[in-house]
Formats: C-alpha cells, structure tokens, sequence
C-alpha cells in the first residue's frame, strides 16, 4: 500500500511569487493536514482539510491557502512568497472518525530565494 | 494554550538506554504520539499512548504516561546508531470539528546522537 506522496519534492521560487504544493493521502484516508517545519521552530500546524472541507487552521497569514479534492488529495497554495517561507511542508492523513495514527508524507523543501 | 516542551539534545552510547522526556499541557488530550525524524525525511510514527493508560510497551520502545504530571517518556533500550535522530512529541488538540479529532501539537523534537 503507497504511503502518503507529496510532490514536488524540492521547489525553489523567488519572493513575492506563488507557490503550490500537492499531497495524495494513504488510500482510505480522508482527512489531511499541513505542517510547515522551518529551521528552529519545530512542527508548526497550517491547516487541516475533512471530506472537501477546511476544519481547521493554524496561525499562519490568509496567503496560506489549499483545498482538497474529491478524491481527498490536497494542494497547499503560498502566495506572495517571502523568504521566511523557506521551509519543509510536511502532509499527513488520517481515516475520517479518528486520528490514532497520522501517517506523514516525505515533505516538500521550499525554498525563496 | 498548548504547548509540548521537550529538551533539545540527548547523547548516548551504544548499547545503553535513551530516555526522551516530554511535557504536555491539555489534559483532555486522548493520544500522546512519538515520531522520528531522520535526516531530510519525513516523520515516522514510532509509537502512541491512549491517555487511559499508563505504559505501553512495543519492542524495545516503552512509553511511559504520568497524567497528572503531564509527562511523557520514551524509553529505547538497547540504543543503536540507526536510531541516530530527532524524537517528536505530539498530542492531538481536540478543537475542530466534532471535538472528536484534531490536529497535533508538536514539541520542538529532541535530537538523539548515539556514539559508538
């Protein structure tokens, strides 16, 4: 069974352009979150998307965005890039009903030059 | 608000037990989780604890919760190079929907350097 896949798995952007991001969750997963790991912050939450819907959201600024699909996989779009963006995005999924375990994708390194 | 502290760096030699202490805040946390995070990769759950129970033990990994002292423990035995890594901490936050289920709440990580 594949793991959850995020692509790319590298993307280098210049500041004030757009970024998207993309997750396909572990087949039977319907729920999938975004984290953003830049150096020396740890794991920060972003969002959190169940069933095409948003059911939660970190603090970050409206220029985080995503939606989910129909068939639950998921883009994070960063728009109006600044360099503090530079990080690891990191996707996990979970079944709908429960989240004992949240499996975790290899993540996109973004970096804003 | 919640909150995961952890200690940032533990070193071991091989052979020895490794012992990752974490504290948490939300005690109406259901799941306390471990994960590892190799070099340039992703998070691998390692571990989880239902907040019911006190000790949990899975190979040579043994969880220990201590609820009303909101704190954590991962206990490796027989440590080894391969597991040469930052530990994460996590519990889930039950705000969102159906306060059932939520996002998690990670600790800064503690990164475990095994010698040999």
């Amino acid at each position: 069974e594949a793991g959850v896949t995020q692509s790319p798995t590298h993307l280098i952007k210049t500041r004030g352009q757009q970024a998207t991001l993309r997750c396909s969750p572990i087949s039977g997963h319907t729920s999938v979150y975004w984290y953003q790991q830049a150096l020396g912050l740890g794991l920060q939450f972003l969002l959190w998307y169940d069933e095409g819907e948003e059911r939660n959201r970190g603090n970050f600024p409206p220029r985080f965005s995503g939606r989910q699909f129909p068939n639950y996989s998921s883009e994070l779009n960063v728009n109006a890039l600044e360099l503090e963006d530079s990080a690891l995005y990191l996707c996990a999924s979970t079944r709908t009903g429960g989240n004992t375990e949240a499996f975790f994708g290899q993540g996109t390194r973004l970096t804003v030059v | 608000g919640e909150d995961v502290e952890q200690s940032l760096f533990l070193s071991v030699r091989e052979g020895d037990s490794s012992v990752i202490n974490c504290t948490y805040t939300d005690s109406s946390s259901t799941y306390l989780y471990w994960y590892k995070q190799e070099p340039g990769a992703g998070l691998q759950l390692l571990t989880y604890i239902f907040s019911n129970m006190d000790m949990k033990q899975d190979q040579r990994l043994t969880v220990l919760l201590n609820k009303k002292d909101k704190h954590l423990s991962l206990r490796i035995a027989d440590t080894q190079t391969g597991d040469s890594a930052i530990y994460f901490c996590a519990e889930n936050s039950l705000m969102g929907y159906g306060g059932s289920q939520g996002n998690l709440i990670f600790g800064k990580g503690t990164k475990l350097s095994v010698k040999p």
